[in-house]
């Protein structure tokens, strides 16, 4: 089965711009997380939808991020404006939830940030 | 709230010896662990996990890991490392099914050495 996908793989900006990145998880899942990983560090969560729902977005800085699931399939993340600290891996991942043999989460090759 | 702790940024091990990768967890109730590997430039991917059941995990590329309750460790392991096996790897423990968020360890560094 396809994984699951992100665009851009890249990003470079400048601080105070805005950048928007993409993620389809794998079909069928209606669990999706967003994650930031900062160089050096474990993955932490930024938010998780269920289908178009958000079920967790306590650690999403909402002054400036913004994220959405509008048809429960793919999801766009957005920061504006983007400060250097920012500058981090962004990663997508999708699980179907349910029985444990099924709650795994499957991870996207992540989008690379980097705040100017 | 849960936590995990991989104490060791880095290690390493010699080709053909056997690797242990640490992690211990803190978490109320029954513990989901995970351990998830991440080679460069590529996304994480998915080694093993335990639920309940048998305390040895067995998982991809040879990689199995030990549930030890008493102690709260999930410790990787594996009999015969490979070159390939370098990469950074990330312990996460969860309360599923009551919370289905994951929360990651900072990573640990596996090099192995020809």
């Amino acid at each position: 089965e396809a994984g699951v996908a992100q665009s851009p793989r890249y990003k470079i900006i400048e601080k105070r711009q805005s950048v928007a990145f993409w993620c389809n998880p794998i079909s069928g899942h209606a669990t999706l997380y967003w994650y930031q990983q900062i160089l050096g560090q474990g993955p932490k969560l930024l938010i998780q939808f269920q289908n178009n729902g958000v079920v967790d977005d306590s650690q999403l800085p909402k002054d400036r991020f913004s994220a959405e699931r509008l048809k429960g399939v793919d999801s766009t993340l957005k920061i504006q404006p983007a400060k250097l600290e920012d500058s981090a891996v962004y990663l997508c991942a999708s699980s179907s939830p349910g029985s444990p043999s099924t709650d795994t989460q499957y991870f996207g090759p992540g989008t690379r940030l980097t705040v100017l | 709230a849960q936590s995990v702790a991989q104490p060791e940024d880095q290690v390493n091990v010699a080709e053909g010896n056997p690797l242990t990768v640490k992690c211990t967890y803190s978490v109320s109730g029954n513990p989901y662990l995970f351990w998830y590997v991440q080679y460069p430039n590529r996304g994480l991917q998915f080694l093993l996990k335990y639920i309940t059941g048998d305390n040895l995990v067995k998982g991809s590329y040879g990689f199995e890991a030990e549930f030890n309750k008493s102690q709260t460790s999930f410790h990787l392991k594996k009999p015969s490392a490979l070159v390939s096996d370098s990469a950074l790897y990330f312990c996460a423990v969860s309360n599923l099914p009551r919370d289905d968020k994951i929360i990651f360890g900072k990573g640990t560094r596996l090099h192995i050495l020809p």
